[in-house]
């Protein structure tokens, strides 16, 4: 699976968008970006996946750059509760069973200052 | 659903003897996987299985480790002996077989000390 480079932290004024860049410039063709965050002393959660069209969900926006060597999580007003460890994952496709891995790096702590 | 049960949430043992950790995954859920985290090492995969069966263990540190999953609601992680190095969280985690619904739910975790 192609590496990613994200900050390793970085702050954001409660009520204000968050946005995390993640860089994985030897993506290939069939790798999804994926985004999971952790909060302190709880187990990592899923916030959102893509491969090259922009996403949003309930939780998050997720832009990724044309040439698919960069992408942006998007939290549009943070919380207090936004504050954790943000990991940025590219992986290949599912493939029925096999390969099935998701490898974690280090992450970017976000903090959300009141 | 309750999502995905870990026991017990601490465990303290001292250095030689046999722990277990268990999990339930996610009623339907075909995946599982154990992960685990230090400061030093960050989030590491250990061992999964696919419908019951162990696909990869390339992440088992070493032979004191052993996964099994005697069926689809039950899963345990043994170290025996255990050693202070081992001291960790360890993560269950599972996941649907489905190509459109890839997400991997996450156990709220063991928090193993070896003293």
């Amino acid at each position: 699976d192609a590496k990613t480079t994200q900050p390793t932290s970085m702050d954001c004024a409660e009520g204000r968008a968050a946005n995390l860049p993640c860089n994985h410039s030897t993506i290939s063709g069939n790798e999804y970006v994926y985004w999971y965050r952790q909060i302190h002393s709880q187990g990592p959660q899923y916030i959102i996946h893509g491969l090259k069209n922009n996403e949003t969900n309930e939780m998050a926006s997720l832009i990724i750059t044309e040439d698919r060597k960069s992408s942006t999580l998007i939290l549009p007003h943070a919380t207090l509760r936004d504050t954790a460890v943000y990991y940025c994952i590219v992986r290949v496709d599912w493939s029925g069973g096999s390969n099935y891995k998701l490898t974690f790096g280090k992450g970017t702590l976000l903090t959300v200052n009141p | 659903d309750a999502g995905v049960i870990q026991s017990p949430r601490h465990e303290v043992t001292e250095m030689g003897q046999e722990v277990t950790l268990r999990c339930k995954p996610i009623s339907g859920h075909d995946y599982l996987f154990w992960y685990r985290q230090t400061m030093m090492r960050g989030l590491e995969l250990l061992i999964y299985f696919n419908n019951n069966v162990p696909i990869d263990d390339s992440g088992m540190p070493e032979d004191r480790f052993s996964a099994k999953m005697p069926n689809a609601s039950f899963s345990t992680l043994k170290i025996q002996p255990s050693e202070p190095r081992d001291s960790a969280v360890y993560f269950c985690a599972s996941s649907p077989d489905s190509a459109t619904n890839e997400k991997l739910f996450f156990g709220s975790g063991t928090q193993l000390s070896v003293l």
